[in-house]
């Protein structure tokens, strides 16, 4: 199975702040990759998919990069409704795999 | 407005077995994949199963093959998964997803095994 990492395990920001996270694969998945928003009692939503694209509906100051094993996702200026853990999923190869998310939380 | 609402949650005994239902409404539901995903308490999230638009082809996680069958009802816009011989590690809220890849979620139905 592929496993996915992310880092920061968790992160503490402050409100205007740039965030970035990172999620690297265990072997190549070209851009097969979503980035996913949880907040507390909510399901999960998709801030981006095929690595780099922004679902329909989601602010512009969240994007993703990468293609291969390195993935990152950065929130330009951090918002009060951002805070919440990330997750990245990878649908290269059955099964496909999680990361164990990235906390963010108020500073 | 896309929808999926999930059902068939609950508190079941070890051994045990539940078939949980997804509804969709406001997309075409024919024309996409659809997954299964699961959340343990406090922890993070599994993918667990997929299948396609005319249900010719499913995946699974393999912690759950042989136990978890995913099916669907194009006529009815509906997708279930049947888990046969549940044990305490299958505790978790099961969210159904629009897409392969899961794009879009729905609420989610909780699942407690527990004696």
């Amino acid at each position: 199975d592929i496993q996915m990492t992310q880092s920061p395990s968790s992160l503490s920001a402050s409100v205007g702040d740039r965030v970035t996270i990172t999620c690297r694969a265990s072997q190549g998945i070209r851009n097969d990759l979503g980035w996913y928003q949880q907040r507390p009692g909510k399901a999960p939503k998709r801030l981006i998919y095929a690595a780099s694209s922004l679902q329909g509906g989601v602010p512009s100051r969240f994007s993703g990069s990468g293609s291969g094993t390195e993935f990152t996702l950065t929130i330009s200026s951090l918002q009060p409704e951002d805070f919440a853990t990330y997750y990245c999923l990878q649908h290269n190869t059955y099964p496909f795999t999680f990361g164990p998310g990235t906390k963010v939380d108020v500073k | 407005e896309v929808q999926l609402v999930e059902s068939g949650g609950g508190v079941v005994q070890p051994g045990g077995s539940l078939r949980l239902s997804c509804a969709g409404s406001g997309f075409t539901f024919s024309n996409f994949w659809m997954s299964w995903v699961r959340q343990t308490p406090g922890k993070g999230l599994e993918w667990a199963a997929n299948i396609k638009q005319d249900g010719s082809e499913e995946h699974y996680v393999d912690s759950v093959k042989g136990r978890f069958t995913i099916s669907r009802d194009n006529a009815k816009n509906s997708l279930y998964l049947q888990i046969n011989g549940l044990s305490v590690e299958d505790t978790a809220v099961y969210y159904c997803a629009v897409g392969a890849a899961a794009g879009f979620w729905g609420q989610g139905t909780l699942v407690t095994v527990s004696s």
